[in-house]
């Protein structure tokens, strides 16, 4: 199957600090991906759809001054949390459909914010 | 306001047995359905899908049964086995958002040799 890759697959940070992951769709283009977050023993919760070329539609009570996402070609997007804080640490995950019925998920980020 | 429910947090069977997962949706709008399987720090994996106009879809020991009336499906795994135990998420999504998933909470389901 498709592949679908993050970087980094785990990061640990300064409260107060920025840090970006980085999603990739290896083998095919991908016009939409998703980011999700999942908290410990939690749902994935949908955070926001990329689009490439415009911009970035974000799920009720995600902040998007926050959460940057830039989807810079139709292989990458990235995901910034900026002025990151303890309650953002999380596994993050990003999705790249290849069509409606098929979706890939990248391996996780965990991200922890000391 | 949580639209796709997994009320079963955790289930435990015997290899060889039948993994039955429940799945319950309120949102009549979704008209797709999937499950992903899921490992502790790894990306959902997908396993069988199926669309609102099936009840039924089978790939090798997995079977998922959709009932509309009831919004309702479930995952048949037979025969269990120990490789199998992982986290179990129902997924459904809607034809006018493409691609958007919205997940259930999740089964851990537990395969003993």
């Amino acid at each position: 199957g498709a592949v679908v890759s993050q970087h980094p697959s785990w990061v640990i940070c300064k409260s107060g600090t920025s840090v970006k992951i980085e999603c990739r769709s290896l083998d095919f283009q991908a016009t939409t991906m998703f980011w999700y977050r999942q908290f410990p023993k939690q749902s994935l919760m949908l955070m926001a759809t990329s689009n490439e070329g415009s911009k970035a539609t974000y799920e009720q009570g995600v902040e998007k001054d926050k959460f940057l996402i830039n989807h810079a070609s139709l292989t990458l997007s990235t995901l910034t949390v900026t002025s990151a804080h303890p309650e953002d640490s999380s596994f993050y995950i990003c999705s790249a459909p290849l069509n409606r019925n098929e979706q890939f998920f990248g391996p996780g980020t965990r991200l922890t914010v000391l | 306001d949580q639209q796709v429910k997994q009320n079963s947090p955790s289930l435990s069977v015997q290899e060889g047995r039948i993994s039955i997962l429940n799945c319950d949706y309120t949102n009549s709008m979704f008209d797709y359905f999937l499950w992903y399987k899921k490992y502790p720090a790894e990306g959902p994996t997908f396993l069988i899908s199926i669309s609102s106009i099936k009840d039924k879809n089978e790939d090798g020991r997995f079977t998922v049964f959709l009932n509309k009336s009831a919004k309702h499906l479930s995952l048949h795994i037979v025969p269990s086995q120990p490789g199998d135990s992982a986290v179990y998420f129902c997924a459904a999504s809607e034809g006018t958002s493409y691609g958007k998933l919205t997940f259930g909470q999740g089964t851990i389901l537990t395969v003993h040799p």
